[in-house]
């Protein structure tokens, strides 16, 4: 299986409630990056934690990250249907690109 | 001002031929990346660059030949399609400090479909 899985892979909320989205991985990191995608678009970053690290905050969006386990968790507050997207962990184990788990899509119905 | 850019968007064509994908980018990174995802949404590198460098070669059949004439462009040249490589690929690019793969930056990614 691959370096990063998300879970649930498919989430369907209300705007306005939070949604949260997991990810596991298997070897040891550098750092941990979250990217969303848009339907027929590119990846964009939204916020990169790095090993050492056990939280980031960016805006609605907070990423924690705990290297026992292997799991890093991405929440989105207070969410909007423009959140609607595929969301993706990337891990950086010092092999000079990233893995990239398969995502969870996430529906936020207006 | 796109700071990743790739041609073509879409590329339809038929099995056995040979076809190009064009990427460039504008923010002065090092390093340069070729992936490739598939229907179930599964990103998946194939190479990457750092200054003209092949530096990642995943086992990526030989019929993909990356070339970098300079650390702003990384084209992807496919021989002999096949209808497996109908996927959607992304370039991507990151300025990486110390060793390590720092953000990427995406192209909007070129859809080739093999008939």
């Amino acid at each position: 299986s691959q370096q990063g899985e998300e879970d649930p892979q498919a989430l369907s909320i209300q705007e306005g409630e939070n949604a949260t989205m997991n990810c596991s991985y298997k070897t040891s990191i550098n750092n941990l990056q979250w990217y969303r995608q848009n339907s027929g678009r590119g990846l964009v970053h939204l916020i990169l934690i790095r090993s050492n690290e056990r939280e980031k905050h960016s805006g609605r969006l907070r990423v924690t990250l705990d290297t026992s386990k292997k799991s890093s968790s991405l929440l989105i507050t207070a969410s909007r249907a423009a959140d609607t997207a595929s969301y993706f962990c990337a891990t950086d184990t010092g092999r000079r690109a990233l893995t990239f788990g398969s995502g969870t899509r996430l529906q936020v119905q207006p | 001002d796109t700071a990743v850019s790739q041609t073509p968007k879409y590329l339809v064509t038929q099995m056995g031929n040979d076809k190009s994908i064009k990427c460039e980018q504008n923010l002065g990174h090092d390093t340069m990346y070729w992936y490739k995802q598939d229907s179930k949404k599964f990103l998946k590198i194939m190479f990457s660059y750092n200054n003209k460098e092949l530096i990642i070669n995943e086992t990526v059949p030989n019929r993909f030949s990356p070339k970098s004439p300079d650390k702003a462009h990384l084209n992807l040249h496919i021989n002999s399609l096949e209808l497996g490589d109908s996927a959607v690929y992304f370039c991507a690019s990151s300025q990486d400090r110390g060793g390590g793969t720092d953000t990427q930056y995406f192209g909007p990614g070129t859809r080739l479909t093999v008939l």
